[in-house]
């Protein structure tokens, strides 16, 4: 089983509409992120989480928001989706010990249309 | 403000011989650098990493060479297999100011790289 899982996969919906993009792990860390992919600007981030009590913007939070259910699950929801969101989704986790080991652990994205 | 560039969107190249990726920061203050590989349909996948006390990192026939004067990095493979073909992305990151992780990375545009047979 994959370490990182996103769902759904892909999905395409609407102007207006509200939508939540899920992200699990298993590998038991307690830093995760959320990244958008956009061909010719590569990954931007938008949110980021060190624990379940911590809560960052990143550099293109506007338009987006998250949730940290638990240390396993984060979040990132589109309250009012407009078509500049369409993209790829790419949830990530670290656990540095160090400033060493900058590793991220990607899942497969998350494709979505908003038309 | 592309903190981190990666200028050459495609690199085509024949099988054994070597690729060479190209990526140029602006960020002084950072002082660890990572790349990574992305197949369609997947996540990126880390690669290889190099710290600015280093100019050099290998790992099998994948080296990283770094150049502070320059703000440059680049990524060696060598040879080259069709298996590489791939989007490769170098990112930046910093410590904060106690010296552990500051745990956000900057993207670069990323290269479409292409083995052929």
């Amino acid at each position: 089983d994959a370490d990182v899982t996103q769902t759904p996969r892909n999905r395409i919906t609407k102007t207006g509409k509200r939508i939540m993009l899920e992200c699990s792990q298993t590998k038991g860390h307690d830093r995760m992120y959320w990244y958008r992919q956009d061909p010719g600007l590569g990954l931007r981030l938008i949110y980021y989480s060190f624990d379940v009590k911590d809560i960052n913007k990143g550099e293109i939070s506007d338009g987006y928001s998250v949730s940290r259910q638990a240390q396993a699950k984060f979040s990132l929801s589109l309250e009012s989706a407009i078509p500049n969101q369409t993209a790829l989704y790419f949830c990530a986790t670290s656990d540095p010990l160090s400033h060493i080991d900058e590793t991220q652990y990607f899942g497969p994205g998350t494709r979505l249309l908003v038309l | 403000d592309q903190q981190v560039k990666q200028n050459s969107p495609s690199l085509s190249v024949q099988e054994g011989r070597i690729s060479i990726l190209n990526c140029d920061y602006t960020n002084s203050m950072f002082d660890y650098f990572l790349w990574y590989k992305k197949y369609p349909a997947e996540g990126p996948t880390f690669l290889i990493s190099i710290s600015s006390i280093k100019d050099k990192n290998e790992d099998g026939r994948f080296t990283v060479f770094l150049n502070k004067s320059a703000k440059h990095l680049s990524l060696h493979i060598v040879p080259s297999q069709p298996g590489d073909s791939a989007v490769y992305f170098c990112a930046g990151t910093y410590a904060n100011a106690g010296g552990t992780s500051y745990g956000k990375l900057t993207f670069g545009q990323g290269t479409i790289l292409t083995v052929h047979p």
